[in-house]
């Protein structure tokens, strides 16, 4: 069973900066795992940000940015807002099945 | 504007089903791929299902396969899931999202499996 890691908890004092990253238990993530990140807030449906590792979309604020790091899809938010604290998840694609991450909970203080 | 509508979600037993539905409007539901993602109370992600636009191309994550179906009615602009052999551990939201990968979700619509 396919297993995919995220940090399950992070703090950032605001306008800092983070890193949350994506590990797969099947080895080094690259760009044919098609990394999506997405922000959950409470009593909210995920909102996605990032897809196929870097690319954001029309609505995606500019301090969040993605990349692959050590083996690992990354997201970086720079210049933390306080409305950024929220529950991230990874996606990641293994031929045609999908699997999240278990989400990190990202406290801004 | 994108729009995705879950409903079917309520109270099942053990060993029950249940059908979910996705109504689409606002984007060309024909040409789209679709899936269905859960949630469990206070619990992550999890992906469930996708299907491809013309409905000939179907994947499932373990936990579900041979149990759940996943269907599309592109004349309706509708998505389904078809739920049977259910158990606690399906108890969670429902949502519907489209997209390759996951872009625009609905609300979800919640299911609980319980005696």
């Amino acid at each position: 069973q396919t297993v995919v890691t995220q940090e399950p908890s992070l703090t950032v004092s605001p306008g800092g900066t983070v890193t949350l990253t994506c590990a797969s238990s099947t080895g080094a993530v690259a760009s044919n795992y098609y990394p999506n990140w997405f922000q959950q807030k409470p009593g909210q449906a995920p909102r996605a940000l990032i897809y196929s590792t870097s690319n954001k979309h029309s609505w995606t604020p500019a301090r969040f940015s993605g990349s692959l790091l050590g083996g690992k899809a990354a997201l970086t938010l720079s210049g933390v807002q306080p409305e950024d604290e929220a529950d991230y998840y990874c996606l990641l694609s293994y031929g045609g099945a999908w699997v999240f991450g278990g989400g990190t909970k990202l406290t801004v203080l | 504007e994108v729009q995705l509508v879950e409903s079917g979600g309520g109270l099942v037993q053990p060993g029950g089903s249940l059908r979910l539905s996705c109504e689409a409007s606002g984007f060309t539901f024909s040409i789209s791929w679709m899936h269905w993602v859960r949630q469990a109370p206070g619990k992550g992600l999890v992906w469930v299902s996708r299907i491809k636009s013309d409905g000939s191309d179907t994947t499932y994550a373990d936990s579900v396969k041979g149990r759940f179906t996943i269907s599309r009615d592109n004349t309706k602009n509708t998505l389904y899931l078809q739920m049977n052999s259910l158990r606690a551990e399906d108890t969670a939201v429902y949502y519907c999202a489209k997209g390759a990968a996951p872009v625009n979700w609905g609300q979800g619509t919640l299911v609980t499996v319980s005696s």
